[in-house]
């Protein structure tokens, strides 16, 4: 056990619909990351918070959006889905922005 | 091109040893990471090395750096079935970046 805690684990939803994954992280971590795992496109980072702040954005498209709250947990709002969104969104966290991170055991999200 | 780049899939027997190797294209990468997913499972952390090093041993796992090539491999001795996994290869500069992974099978 990680110590990060992603739920829900399953989510099935229809397309046009909106969902939200949340993620509390490991005790003392102040960084959170998001990432998508799909079959043809492997572990995408999507973004990245510390403290509250974003620091980084990856391939995050502009139907989702995420956000790190006072209490250090973080929620990925995911709108509009298509059925392309289904996929395991995986969120990582680390003590600081150079220190190894660890990663949640994910949300598979189905879109039908 | 791919921020980290992998081999797609390894097959191994039981006891032998595995390498899997990486590239990266951030030369500005400071930590370079090793991941392990077993199916239906995260990423486990298995070990990591800082940029200024050239090597760093763990157990059965030993990473290698060339930093002027920007090529990372992992090699795990005496491979037993429990390693059959998915293995990422990442690098960390301004992001965590991933390869796409490399299949791992052990045969008995």
């Amino acid at each position: 056990d990680s110590g990060v805690t992603q739920t829900p684990k399953h989510l099935i939803t229809a397309t046009g619909q909106r969902v939200t994954l949340r993620c509390s992280p490991r005790s003392g971590d102040l960084s959170v990351y998001w990432y998508q795992q799909s079959l043809d496109q492997g572990l995408q980072f999507l973004i990245q918070y510390y403290n509250g702040e974003e620091r980084a954005k990856g391939n995050i498209l502009e139907r989702f959006s995420a956000q790190q709250f006072p209490d250090l947990h973080s929620e990925l709002n995911l709108s509009s889905l298509e059925l392309g969104d289904s996929a395991l969104y995986f969120c990582a966290s680390s003590v600081s922005l150079n220190t190894e991170a660890f990663f949640g055991q994910g949300t598979r999200l189905t879109v039908v | 091109g791919e921020d980290v780049e992998q081999s797609l899939f390894l097959s191994v027997r039981e006891g032998d040893s595995s390498v899997i190797n990486c590239t990266y294209t951030d030369s500005s990468s400071t930590y370079l990471y090793w991941y392990k997913q077993e199916p239906g499972a995260g990423l486990q952390l298995l070990t990591y090395i800082f940029s200024n090093m050239d090597m760093k041993q763990d157990q059965r796992l030993t990473v290698l750096l060339n930093k002027k090539d920007k090529h990372l491999s992992l090699r795990i001795a005496d491979t037993q079935t429990g390693d059959s996994a998915i293995y990422f290869c990442a690098a960390r500069s301004n992001r965590l970046a991933f390869g796409k992974g490399n299949q791992v099978v052990v045969i008995p």
